[in-house]
């Protein structure tokens, strides 16, 4: 079952935060996060493990909550560079493929 | 250095032609997909395997066809029986690295029926 992503679309000012929060109706093993520039193919950014801690990527960070199944990607300071939709993959299990979000666009203006 | 190649970038299709899409992978991943995706959407599956000469469909795998001889390789056909083929279509590939898969993506080629 697709994960939900939300919200499904922010606008932000140049240096302010954003969380992109990515829900399951299922027990989850991990949560994979993707950053698509438009007409661009999806960059991996990070992954995140059941049980595993808080993982940050420059001014991206993201947090597994296994008691909500719930993953949330924090943007922090956010640069224009960020622009973008964030895509969540999620994993039932070790191995098994990924399901991913319908994606939240994010819009970083000067 | 090892990654995804998808050609060509964009392709352009006459009503009723059948056309193939190229994915090649040389990071030794045993598993590799395509996916769909639409202008503001997110991405549909079409077809994955997870080992060579073995495919399975996916969420959208009507009016498309797959093949899966080599590791490396996974072409996807788009025939004339897929009604509405204008898209971003997306290869990707990956491997079980413990603790988790690693999935990632090529770099995407645009159809367009004319």
């Amino acid at each position: 079952q697709q994960p939900v992503q939300s919200p499904q679309a922010v606008i932000l000012r140049e240096g302010e935060d954003a969380v992109i929060n990515c829900s399951s109706s299922k027990a989850l093993y991990s949560v994979h996060w993707y950053r698509q520039k438009h007409g661009e193919a999806p960059v991996f950014l990070m992954i995140l493990l059941k049980g595993g801690e808080q993982k940050g990527h420059e001014k991206i960070s993201a947090s597994f909550n296994e008691k909500k199944q719930q993953s949330s990607l924090y943007l922090t300071a956010s640069q224009l560079s960020y622009s973008g939709t964030y895509f969540c993959g999620t994993a039932l299990a070790a191995g098994n493929m990924l399901t991913f979000g319908g994606g939240t666009r994010l819009m970083v203006k000067p | 250095d090892g990654g995804i190649t998808q050609s060509p970038k964009y392709l352009f299709r006459k009503e009723g032609q059948n056309v193939t899409l190229s994915c090649e992978q040389n990071l030794n991943h045993d598993a590799m997909y395509w996916y769909r995706q639409d202008p503001g959407q997110g991405l549909r599956l079409i077809y994955y395997s997870q080992i060579v000469n073995d495919f399975q469909k996916g969420d959208i795998a009507e009016g498309y066809s797959v093949s899966r001889e080599k590791k490396e390789s996974f072409p996807l056909t788009v025939t004339s029986a897929q009604k509405n083929p204008t898209a971003f279509y997306l290869c990707a590939s990956s491997s079980y690295r413990d603790p988790g898969i690693l999935q990632f993506f090529g770099p995407g080629t645009r159809l367009t029926v004319l």
